[in-house]
């Protein structure tokens, strides 16, 4: 099956820095890949994603590449903000029956104001 | 407003008895998820359903059961055979075809006495 690496587990920048959250996937027939931001106490929400037919796509601050080559794929934020400040799980998913996402263990994202 | 609730936001129970978490979508969405989540660790699945009446196990089902009588609604009951069913529990929805996006509910933190 699927298994999806995810890194760094805790990432602390000052508010205006970017950030990068890599994930590595093992599938090669994985072609889906979404981001969450989970705020404390809250459910995950998708913020962004990806499929294997792009390279790169953006939205305001945050983007999202992925190589299908070397199966990484990555979420930049820039300019962060302490609303920034939540838990980011990457995903990736394949196109079996059942659609089911294998997600990464998560990223602490801290954004000291 | 569309989107998938959960209820009630906590719950508590004492040890040996069942619980069942609410999980209703407006979405139209066919398929429905029960994930769990510890502190500190990615989303597990329990069950899902692709469609009404029927379910399948995910990863870590055992003392968990589920149904799915309606197209809106995937109840999660957690059983007294659940060695550790404190947690934060997430109901999901997808919305169909190959491309369809997965959304998350608020979540039900459970804690048992």
């Amino acid at each position: 099956g699927e298994n999806v690496e995810q890194h760094p587990s805790t990432l602390s920048v000052q508010e205006g820095d970017s950030a990068v959250i890599k994930c590595t996937y093992s599938d090669s027939a994985s072609n889906y890949f979404p981001w969450y931001k989970q705020e404390l106490g809250k459910g995950p929400q998708l913020i962004i994603d990806i499929r294997s037919n792009v390279g790169e796509k953006k939205d305001q601050r945050i983007a999202v590449t992925l190589n299908k080559t070397a199966k990484h794929f990555s979420l930049h934020i820039t300019e962060t903000q302490p609303e920034d400040s939540a838990v980011y799980f990457c995903a990736a998913r394949g196109t079996g029956g059942s659609y089911i996402p294998t997600f990464g263990r998560g990223t602490s994202l801290i954004v000291h104001p | 407003d569309g989107g998938i609730t959960q209820s009630p936001k906590y719950l508590f129970r004492k040890e040996g008895q069942n619980v069942t978490l609410s999980c209703e979508q407006n979405l139209n969405h066919d398929a429905m998820y029960w994930y769990r989540q510890d502190p500190g660790q990615g989303l597990r699945l329990i069950y899902y359903s692709q469609i009404v009446n029927d379910f399948q196990k995910g990863d870590i089902a055992e003392g968990y059961s589920v149904s799915r009588e309606k197209k809106e609604s995937f109840p999660l009951t957690v059983t007294s055979a659940q060695k550790n069913p404190t947690a934060f529990y997430l109901c999901a929805s997808r919305s169909g075809g190959v491309g369809g996006e997965q959304f998350f509910g608020p979540g039900t933190r459970l804690t048992v006495l």
